[in-house]
């Protein structure tokens, strides 16, 4: 079956206080990783693509990495900007390249 | 570039009651998608277009329907609003090229509220 999981569900951080978030996976041949920002009220917006197991990429305080069973978004010396909901998807091939969503990590740094 | 556009942000309907909901990319994608996002569900794929004038359906496609009359905009139709439906809309594109993995990008969402 088709599944992205996500952990934790929600993450309090103080400002500063580096830390992990993990989606994995269950498909056989990755097409790719995908990780979205939500806010609050509006719609997710694009942050990084992988596509083989051990690429990288960064984006200010963050950096999203890949395995060949789950992907990591690390959050260096967070800032109470970076609050948001972290989304993760993969496309799944069943006749069409369909994204699954996994059903986020609610992040919340604290001043 | 306004990229992905909703309309209208909110609206309340009575069971029973229909509507369209609007989207519309300026970046010249060939796909376009609706999703629904509900709370602990994730976002699920209702419809989606791989051109204009052609739909599909998606993961959720029951009580919706979609048009496509032209390449910048995908419609998403209720013809009879049900409280199963109360939701967050989201329209997305993408460039459609071809390669698998590619970037979707999402419009602000629909709140709908169905009475």
């Amino acid at each position: 079956e088709d599944q992205v999981t996500q952990s934790p569900e929600a993450l309090r951080l103080q400002e500063g206080e580096s830390s992990s978030l993990n989606c994995s996976y269950t498909v056989s041949g990755l097409r790719g990783l995908f990780w979205y920002r939500q806010d609050p009220g509006k719609g997710p917006e694009f942050l990084f693509t992988l596509y083989s197991a051990g690429e990288e990429k960064e984006k200010e305080r963050l950096k999203a990495t890949l395995t060949k069973k789950e992907s990591f978004l690390h959050i260096t010396a967070p800032k109470p900007e970076d609050s948001a909901t972290y989304l993760c998807a993969v496309p799944f091939h069943t006749g069409f390249q369909k994204l699954v969503f996994g059903t986020g990590t609610r992040l919340l740094v604290s001043p | 570039n306004a990229g992905v556009t909703q309309t209208p942000k909110f609206r309340v309907l009575k069971t029973g009651q229909s509507m369209t909901l609007l989207c519309a990319q300026d970046m010249n994608h060939e796909y376009m998608y609706w999703y629904r996002q509900d709370p602990g569900m994730g976002l699920r794929l209702i419809h989606y277009s791989v051109g204009e004038g052609t739909t599909a359906k998606g993961e959720v496609p029951d009580g919706y329907n979609v048009s496509r009359l032209k390449k910048q905009n995908f419609l998403l139709g209720l013809e009879s609003a049900a409280p199963s439906q109360t939701s967050v809309y989201f329209c997305a594109s993408s460039n459609g090229q071809g390669a698998l993995g590619e970037t979707q990008y999402f419009g602000p969402g629909t709140r709908l509220l169905v009475l």
